[in-house]
C-alpha cells in the first residue's frame, strides 16, 4: 500500500500545550499536504510543503519535511479546544492524492 | 466563493434503490473528485474528473456511476448498493494539478440498509 502511515493514531493534550504529529510515506513526492477534519465533517487545507522545502510556517503551524527519511511533521503550538479534530497527510496531490491514516488529536480545555 | 455544497447531508436507501449524490463548485476548478470514508479511516478515492473527462477510476464498483454534467456539477448515481457501501462520501474540487489543494465539500453520510 502507498498509505502513508500517521503517529500517533490519537493524541489527547491540555490547552495550550503542543502537539506533534508524524507521517511517513513510502515512495517518492512532488509535495505533501496537511488537512484538517473534524468529526463527520469535509475536510480543509491546511499547508502545502514541496519536495524540495524543509519547513514551512502558517500561523501556528509549523510543517517539516525530511525527504531523506521519508517523514513529515505538523506541529500546533498552544493549542486550543478548538483544534480537536483528527489530522491527516497527504502525499501528492490532485489525481494522486493518498492520505495518511491520520492522527485524532483530543485538546482538553 | 470557496464553498464546495453537496445535497443530501445524509441519504438512508435500500439495496434495491436508485438515488444520487450531487456536488456543486463555483471556484472555477476544472478537477472534481470523488471520496469515499469509513468511520476512523482517511478518505479513498473514488473518481477524478478533469475538464468534465473522468481520468481516474479506482477500480469502484460499477453499482457506482459518477457523472460530470458540467464545469461546476458532480453527481455520483447509486444503484444496487450494499451495506458495506455505507459511509461518508465527500465531493472536492481543485485546480488540476498536484500542487493545487483540494477544496471539501461536507459531505454526504450514506446508509444502506
Amino acid at each position: 500500500s502507498q498509505q502513508g502511515e500517521e503517529d500517533p493514531q490519537a493524541l489527547s493534550i491540555q490547552e495550550g500545550e503542543n502537539a506533534t504529529m508524524n507521517c511517513s510515506y513510502k515512495t517518492s513526492i512532488n509535495n505533501l499536504q496537511w488537512y484538517r477534519q473534524n468529526s463527520g465533517r469535509g475536510l480543509v487545507h491546511l499547508i502545502l510543503i514541496r519536495s524540495n522545502e524543509r519547513e514551512k510556517h502558517s500561523g501556528r503551524l509549523r510543517v517539516t519535511l525530511d525527504t531523506s527519511k521519508k517523514s513529515s511533521s505538523l506541529l500546533i503550538t498552544a493549542s486550543r479546544a478548538a483544534d480537536t479534530a483528527s489530522y491527516f497527510c497527504a502525499k501528492d496531490g490532485g489525481f494522486k492524492t493518498i492520505f495518511g491514516a491520520g492522527t485524532r488529536l483530543f485538546v482538553k480545555a | 466563493d470557496t464553498e464546495v455544497t453537496q445535497t443530501p447531508k445524509h441519504l438512508v436507501m435500500g439495496m434495491t434503490n436508485k438515488k444520487s449524490l450531487k456536488c456543486e463548485q463555483h471556484m472555477g476548478h476544472r478537477a472534481m473528485y470523488w471520496y469515499k470514508q469509513k468511520a476512523k479511516k482517511p478518505p479513498e478515492l473514488m473518481f477524478v474528473y478533469s475538464y468534465e473527462k473522468l481520468s481516474i477510476n479506482e477500480s469502484v464498483p460499477s453499482r457506482f456511476s459518477p457523472e460530470c454534467p458540467n464545469s461546476s456539477l458532480l453527481n455520483l448515481h447509486l444503484h444496487a448498493l450494499q451495506p458495506e457501501d455505507s459511509a461518508l462520501y465527500l465531493c472536492a474540487s481543485s485546480q488540476p494539478l498536484s500542487s493545487y489543494e483540494q477544496y471539501f465539500g461536507p459531505g454526504t453520510r450514506l446508509t444502506v440498509t
